[in-house]
């Protein structure tokens, strides 16, 4: 089946470490996306990719950093910078052309210990 | 379990009986309008969508109105069923643009056997 996945389903960050949040999709989809989820908030836009090799920030872009080397995969990396990274983490995709409705993976939380 | 979806307002509708959400959206240029559906634990599910040029849009089970007059999008289940549960929440989307991707923080509803 054609889906999104992302891995790990749980993380746990040490102080100072760097972790990467993996995201593959094999919907042939261009654009592929980041969104962090908060309780009680909606979600929030980390970085966006609609090509590969290209790749834009989001509204909350500080202490993360993205790569989109191939069209099906686009990690994302929690930087030591990213001082409240404990949060539910998104990974989306959808067509470039006109309004499409994403897709999304099944999150991967990530918590601080 | 997941922490996603604390302090949402929540709608409790008897098993078998018509459920409205209700979301009122912000952007006055927004031309396109998404409903997702989020279980605990699970990535959002898109459940129907609706452009500006139209005010209503059915489904299986499920019905969209669009007034944009007032900005205000409400998702209509029928028969509501156990499997319903969830956390729902709009997008609206403005310019087909990535960037301009606005979520409603959701309602959570709750089946009563």
């Amino acid at each position: 089946d054609g889906g999104i996945t992302q891995s790990p389903k749980y993380l746990f960050r040490k102080e100072g470490q760097n972790v990467t949040l993996s995201c593959e999709q094999n919907l042939n989809h261009d654009a592929m996306y980041w969104y962090r989820q908060d309780p009680g908030q909606g979600l929030r836009l980390i970085y966006y990719s609609q090509i590969v090799n290209d790749f834009q920030k989001g509204d909350i872009a500080e202490g993360y950093s993205v790569s989109r080397e191939k069209k099906e995969s686009f990690p994302l990396t929690v930087t030591s910078a990213q001082k409240n990274p404990t949060a539910f983490y998104l990974c989306a995709s959808n067509g470039r052309r006109g309004n499409q409705p994403q897709h999304f993976g099944d999150g991967t939380r990530l918590s601080i210990l | 379990g997941e922490s996603v979806g604390l302090h949402l307002p929540t709608l409790s509708v008897q098993e078998g009986d018509n459920s409205i959400i209700n979301c009122a959206y912000s952007n006055s240029a927004s031309d396109y309008f998404i409903w997702y559906k989020q279980e605990s634990g699970k990535g959002p599910q898109f459940i129907i969508d609706i452009r500006s040029n139209m005010d209503k849009r059915q489904g299986q089970r499920v019905t969209v109105l669009l007034n944009k007059t007032v900005k205000h999008l409400s998702l209509q289940i029928a028969a509501t069923q156990p499997g319903d549960s969830a956390v729902y929440f709009c997008a609206e989307n403005a310019e087909s643009s990535a960037s301009k991707i606005i979520f409603g923080s959701g309602t959570r509803l709750s089946i009563r056997p």
